[in-house]
């Protein structure tokens, strides 16, 4: 099976500007997580969807939001973009009993 | 409290050496485990999950669990320099319906000794 893949895998903006980064997980699995990795804070949790709900959220504010299609894709955007939003951002999915992530290779966004 | 809290590093061991790796965690509740591998500028991979009390083994991997003192270790034996990497702990939490969380540790940077 394909893994999960992330699109693009590197960015750069400017602050105030939106970015919107794309996930496919892989094949069959319904639910797709996303995380912000920075090396002060770690790997922290944004947000959680399943059949194109949004099942769980971390403590991110609202400029983080995201969706999920109808064949699992998710896209997660961030609006008016903040020097402290530059991170990898990795997505993961997780098969139909959960419990185990498999990542994506990751984006990592550079605002300036 | 952190909710997932692993042992300061960076650690460092000589090459054969086993390297202990600790993970505590405040939710009594929490239900299942993992163990992710991160090589630098890579994405975690998983290498261990345990559900139950005790030890699960896999290669030169061990991994322990005590629920009762919400603690979760991994062993490596016999480390090699390709084991250098950050491992984080990871904690599932399940609560009521579907809805879950998983909560990771900040990580540790193993380094092997050659």
């Amino acid at each position: 099976k394909a893994g999960v893949t992330q699109t693009p895998r590197y960015l750069i903006k400017t602050r105030g500007q939106q970015v919107t980064l794309s996930c496919s997980p892989i094949s069959g699995h319904r639910s797709v997580s996303w995380y912000q990795q920075t090396p002060g804070q770690g790997l922290q949790f944004l947000f959680e969807y399943f059949s194109e709900t949004q099942r769980n959220k971390g403590n991110f504010p609202g400029r983080f939001s995201g969706r999920q299609f109808s064949n699992s894709r998710s896209e997660m955007n961030v609006s008016t973009l903040e020097l402290g939003d530059s991170a990898l951002y990795l997505c993961a999915s997780s098969p139909p009993d959960r419990g185990t992530q498999y990542f994506g290779p990751g984006t990592r966004l550079l605002v300036l | 409290q952190k909710e997932v809290e692993q042992n300061s590093g960076p650690l460092s061991v000589p090459e054969g050496a086993i390297a202990s790796l600790n993970c505590t965690y405040s939710d009594r509740v929490s239900q299942s485990f993992f163990w992710y591998r991160q090589y630098s500028g890579k994405s975690p991979e998983l290498i261990m999950s345990i559900y139950s009390n005790g030890d699960k083994e896999d290669g030169r991997f061990t991994a322990q669990l005590n629920k009762a003192s919400q603690y979760v270790s991994l062993l490596i034996r016999d480390s090699q320099p390709s084991d250098s990497a950050t491992y984080l702990c990871a904690v599932e939490t399940s609560y009521t319906g579907a809805n879950s969380k998983l909560t990771f540790g900040k990580g540790i940077t193993l380094s092997v000794r050659p």
